[in-house]
């Protein structure tokens, strides 16, 4: 069975420095990776996903992540933060046709942004 | 475009009254719907899915149940809440191959 590991509950990050949210998975064969981020009280936005082909993904709101296989992991990175980044960010895995694997999303890492 | 509605956003029950909550997608057709749950500090947790209309998967035994009656409409019940089903429940749509899934903005169940 597929599981993601977030092992950072929570995370706090200057406003302006750099960002690096760490996720491990474990999965039989390649995986479909995604990040998704959440406001609170709101649902999932997705902010990028892996499916095959370059292993740097581009996301939304200037966030990549970079997928490793040897080291089984897809981490989340900014170069600068902003205020409004603080959420709570997960990162999940799943196939790509749906179905009764759905996704398999860690337990998720809360962003805490300082002045 | 294709949009995930949930409702209500909020909802406050008391221990034992029957719960509904509905998700409906629009423009698409005949996708693959879920539905989450996501408590305090442990992530989200499938419930249940389904792949059409009537055709419903639970992937874990609870207290609650769901139901396709049309194409693109799901729904979640239960006949008794406890304390426990309090929660923020998310449903989802798997639009196939590369697309990945769409959340509704969910639903957030308080049990009193």
């Amino acid at each position: 069975a597929q599981s993601v590991t977030q092992p950072d509950i929570h995370i706090t990050v200057s406003e302006g420095a750099s960002l690096e949210l760490r996720c491990n998975y474990s999965y039989g064969a390649t995986p479909y990776l995604f990040w998704y981020v959440q406001s609170p009280g709101q649902g999932l936005q997705l902010l990028l996903k892996y499916f095959s082909g370059d292993t740097l993904v581009q996301g939304i709101k200037g966030f990549e992540a970079e997928f490793k296989r040897s080291q089984s992991s897809f981490n989340l990175r900014k170069p600068s933060v902003h205020w409004s980044d603080a959420a709570e960010y997960f990162c999940a895995v799943g196939t790509s046709g749906g179905g009764a694997d759905g996704l398999t999303f860690g337990k998720g890492t809360h962003l805490i942004i300082q002045p | 475009s294709q949009t995930i509605h949930q409702w209500p956003a909020t909802l406050v029950q008391p221990v034992g009254s029957p719960l509904s909550l509905e998700c409906t997608v629009e423009g698409t057709s005949n996708p693959n719907l879920y539905w989450y749950r996501q408590a305090a500090g442990r992530g989200l947790q499938l419930l249940f899915y389904s792949v059409g209309i009537g055709q419903i998967s639970s992937e874990v035994p609870q207290n609650l149940s769901a139901s396709r009656p049309q194409d693109r409409q799901f729904i979640l019940s239960s006949k008794k809440l406890l304390l426990s089903d309090s929660g923020f429940y998310l449903c989802a749509w798997h639009r196939g191959g590369a697309y990945g899934y769409t959340f509704g903005s969910g639903t957030r169940l308080t049990v009193v």
